[in-house]
């Protein structure tokens, strides 16, 4: 049973390029939240995407995007990249968000760049 | 604003001897969560704890939770160097919702 991947494992991007990140989740899992980690710091959500809506979005700008796909795999679109922008994106999955639902299982992460 | 707060936030600590890591949050939660992570990898989930007085061990880790005092502790039981990485404790509102997690503890395990 696959767990949560995401690709691509590093990326270097310039100020001011857009980037896209992708996830996909564990079988089973039809929800897809968001997270970046700044090096030293604990992860901060971005946004939350379930039946292809998103749900929660945390305190992230509208540079700031996404997507879900019918086969609830997600995509993080990123504009006009700051240096700040620099993180591990990670994606984590779990099985719907109503009450009662399993823990959140997180993939490997992106490696972002930006110069 | 849900705020999640660790200490301590480094730990050096020799092989064998115990010590506990505090995670303290600041309004009502459905649960608590810890993680492991290790430098330059993602996130290894370790306990979920769902009700007050929810106690879970594995191995030389055993988390406990106090939802009346909004804290939760994670307690290292004689350690060993491969328990070195950092911990995160992290909380949502409502299961299966946004988490949001402290700052980290890392742990270092000297021979």
């Amino acid at each position: 049973d696959a767990g949560v991947t995401q690709s691509p494992t590093h990326l270097i991007k310039t100020r001011g390029q857009q980037v896209t990140l992708r996830c996909s989740p564990k079988s089973g899992h039809d929800t897809v939240s968001w997270y970046q980690q700044a090096l030293g710091q604990g992860p901060q959500f971005i946004f939350q995407y379930y039946e292809e809506e998103e749900r929660q979005r945390g305190n992230f700008p509208d540079r700031f995007s996404g997507h879900q796909f019918p086969n609830y795999s997600s995509e993080l679109n990123v504009n006009a990249l700051l240096l700040g922008d620099s993180a591990l994106y990670l994606c984590a999955s779990s099985r719907g968000i109503r009450r009662g639902q399993e823990t959140q299982y997180f993939g490997p992460g992106t490696r972002l760049l930006v110069l | 604003e849900l705020k999640v707060e660790q200490n301590p936030l480094f730990l050096s600590m020799q092989e064998g001897k115990n010590y506990t890591i505090y995670c303290n949050y600041s309004t009502t939660s459905d649960r608590l969560y810890w993680y492991r992570q290790d430098p330059g990898k993602s996130l290894e989930s370790l306990f979920v704890l769902l009700s007050n007085g929810a106690v879970k061990q594995e191995g030389r880790l055993m988390a406990s939770l106090d939802t009346k005092a909004r804290l939760s502790t994670l307690h290292i039981t004689a350690a060993v160097h491969d328990l070195s990485a950092t911990y995160f404790c992290a909380v949502d509102r409502t299961s299966g919702s946004r988490l949001t997690f402290g700052e980290g503890t890392q742990l270092t395990v000297n021979p």
